[in-house]
């Protein structure tokens, strides 16, 4: 089935550091990717739709100069935090749109993002 | 824009049915999806609803009424292992197809 990899699966940073977060699409083209951040205790919410080739699509209240997305290929998407903060520790999810599969998305394993 | 609730915890015993509600609000429905999702983990696939009507598969099954913005995962015989987040989320009829998630309801199954 379609596989999404997504690294790295856990990393610590240091505050105002940038942290860059890799999605891979390993046995189909990913034309959408969408990235999510969940809180604790709390469901995913969409940050950012892209698509290859173009720009990224950001939800309402996400700054896009400080959540960099970049996907310049059908296999790769990434998302930069740039200048992190505390605030944005936070667990990041992948998901990419899979045309022929009924249950239409696949998940990455998800980034655990501490930053201290 | 959508509005999508669940309950946010919920308790069974091993061995018993669950049902778990979700309603939504969306300007343009294009189907539901049921994920589980364990603590730290990526969500996985359980179950799609595009039309009305009941859609059954193994121990669970997802019901869903367009007209009245409403779906339901039924988990039967649960198993300890069945502890976990469950998150019903709306596909729209955007460009993108984004898929938007509930609140997610944690399910906590006791011996």
């Amino acid at each position: 089935g379609a596989v999404v990899s997504q690294h790295p699966s856990r990393v610590i940073c240091k505050s105002g550091t940038s942290v860059k977060i890799e999605c891979r699409s390993l046995d189909f083209q990913a034309t959408t990717m969408f990235w999510y951040r969940q809180f604790p205790k709390q469901s995913l919410m969409l940050m950012a739709t892209s698509n290859e080739g173009s720009k990224a699509t950001y939800e309402q209240g996400v700054e896009k100069d400080k959540f960099l997305i970049n996907h310049a290929s059908l296999t790769l998407s990434t998302l930069t935090v740039t200048s992190a903060h505390p605030e944005d520790s936070s667990f990041y999810i992948c998901s990419a749109k899979v045309e022929a599969a009924f249950y239409g998305y696949t998940f990455g394993s998800g980034t655990r993002l501490t930053v201290v | 824009g959508q509005n999508i609730d669940q309950p946010t915890e919920m308790t069974a015993t091993e061995g018993a049915i669950v049902q778990i509600n979700c309603t939504y609000q969306t300007s343009g429905f294009n189907g539901l999806f049921w994920y589980q999702q364990h603590a730290g983990e990526a969500p996985t696939f359980l179950s799609y609803n595009v039309l009305d009507g009941l859609e059954e598969k193994g121990r669970f099954s997802s019901f869903l009424s367009r007209s009245k913005g409403y779906s339901y995962l039924l988990l039967k015989e649960l198993q300890m292992k069945d502890s976990a987040s469950y998150l019903c989320a709306v596909r729209e009829f955007t460009g993108a197809n984004n898929l938007f998630f509930g609140t997610g309801t944690r399910l906590t199954v006791i011996p």
